[in-house]
């Protein structure tokens, strides 16, 4: 099943914040996140392995919630270079892929 | 630097014409995907292969059937090209064994079936 991500979208000034969740209705072993730029493939961002981990990329973080079947991922001051679509990606339980949510669109604007 | 390279970045093709889409990576990796790309949907997994001649079907194999005669080399091929199967093709590859680990993009092909 396809995790949900929330927003759908967001516009941001540079320098806030936001705020991306990832949420799923089965059980999360790990979560995976992506970033793709305008016509770009899609890059690796991050793991989260353990339940309430916190990992970085520059200035994104991201938590994992095993309990609440949920994934954070924060923008902190957020920079042009951050616009794009991301993309979480959860784990099928005994096989090596992923289910992809749908994206959210991020705009940062000067 | 690792790479994943798709023949085409743009493809224009007629319905019912067979359409091959050619992925290569060069990172030694076991694990090989084909996702479809379309506004809304996000990323959908059409097949992958964990090994040479190894191939699963993922959640939109419809239409579309995969080979792997080589590591390096994965193909898609839309045996009757249709007008819905109009969209951005990714392939992506990453290492195998136990555990899901990062996948590697290739550029994308972006087909138009007209």
């Amino acid at each position: 099943q396809q995790p949900v991500q929330s927003p759908q979208a967001v516009i941001l000034r540079e320098g806030e914040d936001a705020v991306i969740n990832c949420s799923s209705s089965k059980a999360l072993y790990s979560v995976h996140w992506y970033r793709q730029k305008h016509g770009e493939a899609p890059v690796f961002l991050m793991i989260l392995l353990k339940g309430g981990e916190q990992k970085g990329h520059e200035k994104i973080s991201a938590s994992f919630n095993e309990k609440k079947q949920q994934s954070s991922l924060y923008l902190t001051a957020s920079q042009l270079s951050y616009s794009g679509t991301y993309f979480c990606g959860t784990p099928v339980p005994g096989y090596n892929k992923l289910i992809f949510g749908a994206g959210t669109r991020l705009a940062v604007h000067p | 630097d690792v790479k994943v390279t798709q023949s085409s970045r743009y493809l224009v093709k007629r319905t019912g014409e067979k359409v091959f889409l050619e992925c290569v990576q060069d990172m030694d990796h076991e694990n090989m995907f084909w996702y479809r790309q379309d506004p809304g949907l996000g990323l959908r997994l059409i097949y992958f292969s964990y090994d040479v001649k190894m191939k699963e079907k993922g959640d939109i194999p419809e239409g579309y059937s995969v080979s792997r005669e080589k590591k390096e080399r994965f193909s898609l091929i839309l045996e009757s090209a249709s007008t819905n199967q109009t969209s951005m093709y990714l392939c992506a590859s990453s290492l195998g064994g136990r555990g899901v680990y990062e996948q590697y993009f290739g550029p994308g092909t972006r087909l138009t079936v007209t």
